[in-house]
């Protein structure tokens, strides 16, 4: 069966910190990865996505970055965090070849003081 | 673009009584529409999808949505409410292909004994 592996589960940073949060998936190949943010406990804001190696799409301009140096592997980064980067960073998967849902993992709480 | 409106941020209910949770949805061609539930500090879970076939859709725990194309909405709705309900309920929509799912604002559900 299919997992998602999200880490670290909490993590805390000052402003100007370097940033670097993993996402592993295993079971699958070749899948479609996102990583998304929720600030607030409220609505869900789309950062990046993935259909392939190397191949990442934004759909936010901001000072994050991401990689997938794997075909399963999906990394969200920065260089210099700001304050508005805290809130609850989730990654997802889903099949490309099927109409299947997206799955997530249990995410990361980042607080940046 | 595509776009997924939750127009109540906060739905009260009765334990017992049925409940709803509306949501909109705005995209181009043949809608996938997706459920998701997300309790305190944990990632969301996946409660049910409309693909295509019957516009009424059965899901996880007792929960089910109404697909209406002339009114481009997705409610879901549960004939009866229990407590354990009360958490964070996001609506989803993307189109066909690789689209990523855009989610809805979400909105907070609580159910009272």
């Amino acid at each position: 069966s299919q997992t998602i592996h999200q880490w670290p589960a909490t993590l805390v940073q000052p402003v100007g910190s370097p940033l670097s949060l993993e996402c592993t998936v295993e079971g699958t190949s070749n899948p479609n990865l996102y990583w998304y943010r929720q600030a607030a406990g409220r609505g869900l804001q789309l950062l990046f996505y993935s259909v392939g190696i190397g191949q990442i799409s934004s759909e936010v301009p901001q000072n994050l970055s991401a990689s997938r140096p794997q075909d399963r592997q999906f990394i969200l980064s920065s260089k210099k965090l700001l304050l508005s980067d805290s809130g609850f960073y989730l990654c997802a998967w889903r099949s490309r070849t099927t109409n299947e849902k997206l799955f997530f993992g249990s995410g990361t709480q980042l607080s940046v003081l | 673009a595509q776009s997924v409106a939750q127009p109540e941020d906060q739905v009260n209910v009765a334990e017992g009584n049925p409940l709803t949770v509306k949501c909109t949805y705005s995209v181009s061609g043949n809608p996938y529409l997706f459920w998701y539930v997300q309790y305190p500090n944990r990632g969301l879970q996946f409660l049910l999808k409309y693909i295509t076939g019957d516009n009424l859709v059965k899901g996880s725990y007792g929960f089910e949505a109404e697909f209406n194309k002339s009114q481009t909405s997705f409610h879901l709705k549960k004939p009866s409410a229990l407590v354990s309900d009360s958490a964070l309920y996001f609506c989803a929509v993307r189109g066909s292909g690789n689209t990523p799912l855009v989610f809805g604002k979400g909105t907070r559900l609580s159910v009272i004994a």
